[in-house]
């Protein structure tokens, strides 16, 4: 759907502590779905992705929760560091047309 | 390799002027997309090809037209540039047939239409 929203949600943390950012998708159809993680001037980068038949998937520092009943995506960081500072982004995909659509996505600011 | 490559990274069009965007990749990703991104929100899908030859609308077509003449290689082009048209223009590629299906991006074209 139409991202709406001209100022970017931001969640503020403290260093060492730990980040979940949220996400809302669109389509119950969607069967894939990506975080990317977008710092200031720079293209989004890949940071974890899930498939539709599982609910929890984890990698170096993070974790995707996926909850398809409610259509729900959250992308758990731990110990935040400076470095995590950046716009996060969820993207969903289709099933045989592999175009990702992308939520408005969320500032994450790292507080020393 | 260099990954996904944009050029021209920054430019500034008058209302009417026409131009092409540049993106290259070296992975040998049959699919290729367009994307713009506003300020404060996603990223909104312009037009996409799924492989050499082909092309497709995406979210937000209108004002915009693309080729893939060869595989690396997908220009987006406006004929007609207006102010609406600012943004931050960023390609992307995967192969989903090869398991790489999760998009790799370039560093994006920051375009400014007066």
């Amino acid at each position: 759907g139409e991202s709406v929203g001209l100022h970017l949600p931001t969640l503020s943390v403290q260093e060492g502590d730990n980040s979940i950012i949220n996400c809302a998708y669109s389509n119950s159809a969607s069967d894939y779905f990506i975080w990317y993680k977008q710092e200031s001037g720079k293209g989004p980068q890949f940071i974890i992705d899930i498939r539709s038949n599982m609910d929890k998937r984890q990698g170096q520092r993070v974790t995707v929760l996926l909850n398809k009943t409610v259509k729900h995506l959250s992308l758990q960081i731990a110990a935040t560091q400076p470095g995590d500072s950046a716009v996060y982004f969820c993207a969903e995909n289709l099933p045989n047309f592999n175009k990702f659509y992308f939520g408005s996505g969320t500032k994450l600011n790292v507080k020393p | 390799n260099a990954g996904v490559t944009q050029t021209p990274k920054f430019r500034v069009l008058k209302t009417g002027q026409s131009m092409t965007l540049l993106c290259a990749q070296d992975m040998n990703h049959e699919y290729m997309y367009w994307y713009r991104q506003d300020p404060g929100m996603g990223l909104r899908l312009i037009h996409y090809s799924v492989g050499e030859g082909t092309t497709a609308k995406g979210e937000v077509p209108d004002g915009y037209n693309v080729s893939r003449l060869k595989k690396q290689n997908f220009l987006l082009g406006l004929e007609s540039a207006a102010p609406s048209q600012t943004s931050v223009y960023f390609c992307a590629s995967s192969y989903p047939e090869r398991g790489e299906t999760e998009a790799f991006f370039g560093q994006g074209t920051r375009l400014t239409v007066v």
